[in-house]
């Protein structure tokens, strides 16, 4: 079936650090692609999506391109800030077996810690 | 505008006693989800509902049940509770295709 895997944290930065979260996946056919976070305490919260292959999404300085040909689709930030500081979310959207809906498959979360 | 709202924000439950968490969205979303997290295993798909009057089983559905009685809520409740249903529980919603969920705040649930 269809999966999601990051890299496993915690990963810890210095501010102004350059960052990248790995996300691959398996999928059939043409997903989209999300990466959501999670700040302490709180639900999550859509960061930036791609719909198909070779879309950038973007958002409070993260990017991540939807990559086809490596079934990748990683998150960048160029200078992290402590308020980056979060657990990060990828997830893929499937239908599910009848049709009927899309649900996202998630991984697992890579917890940032950013240091000033 | 609101969103999503969970309630409550946090319960301590006993063993075997009955417990509905409640989720109510203003978006006039179709689809609504249930979600656990927890530590290690990410978020788990308990339940959801693609529509008004209808409901669907998640990855772990298994002592919890769901109502949809209007497009609004989307109520979970834990029949019996069990201390393996100590999490903490988010609620989602998104348009009648499905892409981006938007989530409440979470009920931390422990039961004792």
């Amino acid at each position: 079936g269809n999966s999601v895997t990051q890299m496993e944290g915690p990963v810890t930065l210095s501010e102004e650090a350059f960052l990248t979260i790995n996300c691959t996946y398996t999928a059939t056919g043409y997903p989209s692609l999300f990466w959501y976070v999670q700040y302490p305490g709180e639900g999550l919260q859509l960061l930036l999506k791609a719909t198909k292959a070779d879309d950038k999404g973007s958002n409070k300085g993260f990017e991540a391109t939807y990559r086809k040909e490596t079934t990748s689709f990683h998150l960048e930030k160029g200078s992290v800030q402590v308020s980056d500081s979060a657990v990060y979310f990828c997830a893929l959207s499937e239908w599910d077996s009848a049709g009927n809906n899309r649900k996202l498959i998630w991984g697992l979360g890579t917890s940032l810690a950013v240091n000033p | 505008i609101a969103g999503i709202t969970q309630a409550p924000t946090s319960q301590i439950l006993a063993a075997g006693r009955r417990m509905t968490l409640r989720c109510t969205q203003d978006m006039r979303h179709n689809a609504m989800y249930w979600y656990r997290q927890d530590l290690g295993l990410g978020l788990r798909l308990i339940h959801y509902s693609n529509t008004a009057g209808t409901t669907g089983k998640g990855e772990v559905p298994d002592g919890y049940s769901v109502s949809r009685a209007n497009t609004d809520d989307f109520p979970l409740t834990l029949a019996s509770a069990v201390p393996s249903q100590t999490s903490v529980y988010f609620c989602a919603s998104s348009d009648s295709v499905g892409h981006e969920q938007y989530f409440g705040p979470g009920t931390r649930l422990t039961v004792t």
